[in-house]
């Protein structure tokens, strides 16, 4: 069990480009959550996956992110048409008998 | 809707000086608390649970109690790598909430040797 992997850990990229990134959760977890956290703000709820199945969304979660989570296991979220707005860290959780957290993908659009 | 109110949004203490730090909710109906501790560029790190009034938990310097409107987390004789951001963050019963986390927005403690 070596936690919940998120990948990349950094992303720079330009507005309007899309950007994907992957959330690798732990093992024997079979559900999975997106957040995005702001600077000075607590993570806020995007999406919610009970094995491969997409059960909840968050009304943040605008028409141009998507997010899939193949046979159950690792997941991807993607933003195309990246805006400066999207920027802030996006984080990935996995639940067993608790919420562990993954360490997150800082994304600056400039 | 759910409701988190975390106070103070900053605290500087100095190495073993004992505080407090308060997170009061709003639920239609609790299904946990929980309280984490944030480092710097790095996700939140869980530390407690609680499910009902009059419950608490402890872990080396932290502990954790709840009542039915606030949670508090207790900080005795702290030290320098105490110093984070910790959250609270509650879980409900409504459907809306069922499957997540509703978080505050945190309390910055800075511990001074």
């Amino acid at each position: 069990d070596t936690g919940v992997s998120q990948d990349p850990r950094h992303k720079i990229t330009k507005r309007g480009q899309n950007v994907t990134f992957r959330c690798d959760p732990i093992s024997e977890h079979n559900r999975l959550y997106w957040y995005r956290q702001t600077l000075g703000q607590g993570p806020e709820f995007l999406t919610y996956f009970q094995n491969e199945a997409q059960l909840e969304k968050s009304r943040l979660l605008s028409d141009r992110f998507s997010a899939e989570r193949p046979k159950g296991s690792f997941s991807t979220l993607e933003i195309q048409r990246t805006e400066q707005g999207d920027s802030a860290m996006y984080l990935c959780a996995s639940n067993g008998a608790g919420y562990t957290f993954g360490s997150g993908t800082r994304l600056t659009v400039v | 809707e759910d409701q988190v109110t975390q106070s103070p949004e900053a605290l500087r203490l100095q190495e073993g000086e004992s505080s407090s730090l308060n997170c009061s909710y709003t639920v239609s109906g609790l299904r946990g608390l929980f309280w984490y501790r944030q480092d710097p560029g790095k996700g939140p790190e869980f530390l407690f649970t609680l499910y009902s009034a009059g419950e608490e938990k402890e872990k080396e310097r932290l502990k954790a109690t709840l009542t039915k409107k606030e949670s508090f987390l207790h900080i005795t004789a702290p030290k320098p790598e105490d110093s984070a951001t910790y959250l609270c963050a509650v879980q409900s019963f409504d459907q809306t909430g069922a499957n997540n986390l509703f978080f505050g927005t945190g309390t910055r403690l800075t511990v001074i040797p």
